[in-house]
């Protein structure tokens, strides 16, 4: 079984300022790919950034970059120049080639404060 | 561009009572999932179908059921609803390939007095 642990309930940052959400999981495979989902007051899901395990660079979309420890098992998201359109609440999620299943964890809400 | 469709968008029900939750997708994609959300919680799976004809048990399956229609359609039935049962409903599909991202619907708000 694959678990994802987000230990931030909320944060907060101020507009254009930098903030980094923490996730940690566990998985018993080698290859596996890691997400960062975002859900805005609007409910729906977006995918913001996904990671290959096998791959040891860092990805990275615009504004959104991970730092991927696999031997820790973290895979955090920073969100650099925060903008209100920022606010939401982001989940990590693991999904392995064992089975057919996205697991996630329970979520971290941010405020992003003009 | 629809994506994945579900409806209704939101619902009340009376304990015991019955319903059924839809879900179309219109991007071809075989696999299919239902998950709920609860405060705190996250996204829970409930079930889930690989390919059309097949269904399996997510992590939360107890008092639900579901029907892989055909490719496009995937429903969840609720047979006696329960208040545990009150959350936010949301289906996804996902493309070929397990690297591939999740689709979500806008989610469906179901209540159960």
């Amino acid at each position: 079984a694959q678990t994802v642990t987000q230990s931030q309930p909320e944060m907060s940052v101020q507009e254009a300022e930098t903030v980094t959400l923490s996730c940690t999981y566990d998985t018993s495979e080698n290859n596996y790919y890691l997400f960062w989902y975002k859900q805005p007051p609007s409910r729906q899901m977006i995918l913001v950034i996904r990671q290959e395990a096998y791959k040891q660079q860092n990805a990275t979309e615009n504004r959104f970059s991970v730092n991927f420890q696999k031997a820790a098992k973290s895979f955090s998201l920073k969100i650099s120049d925060s903008q209100l359109g920022d606010t939401a609440m982001y989940f990590c999620a693991i999904h392995d080639n064992a089975g057919n299943m996205l697991t996630f964890g329970g979520g971290t809400r941010l405020m992003v404060k003009p | 561009n629809a994506g994945v469709t579900q409806t209704p968008k939101f619902q009340v029900l009376k304990t015991g009572q019955s319903m059924t939750l839809q879900c179309a997708q219109d991007m071809n994609h075989n696999s299919m999932y239902w998950y709920r959300q609860d405060p705190g919680m996250g996204l829970r799976l409930i079930y889930y179908s690989a390919s059309e004809g097949t269904t399996d048990k997510g992590e939360v399956p107890n008092g639900y059921n579901v029907s892989r229609l055909n490719k496009r359609e995937f429903s969840l039935r609720l047979e006696s609803a329960a208040p545990s049962q009150t959350s936010v409903y949301f289906c996804a599909s996902r493309g070929q390939g397990w690297s591939g991202e999740l689709f979500f619907g806008e989610g469906s708000r179901l209540t159960v007095l």
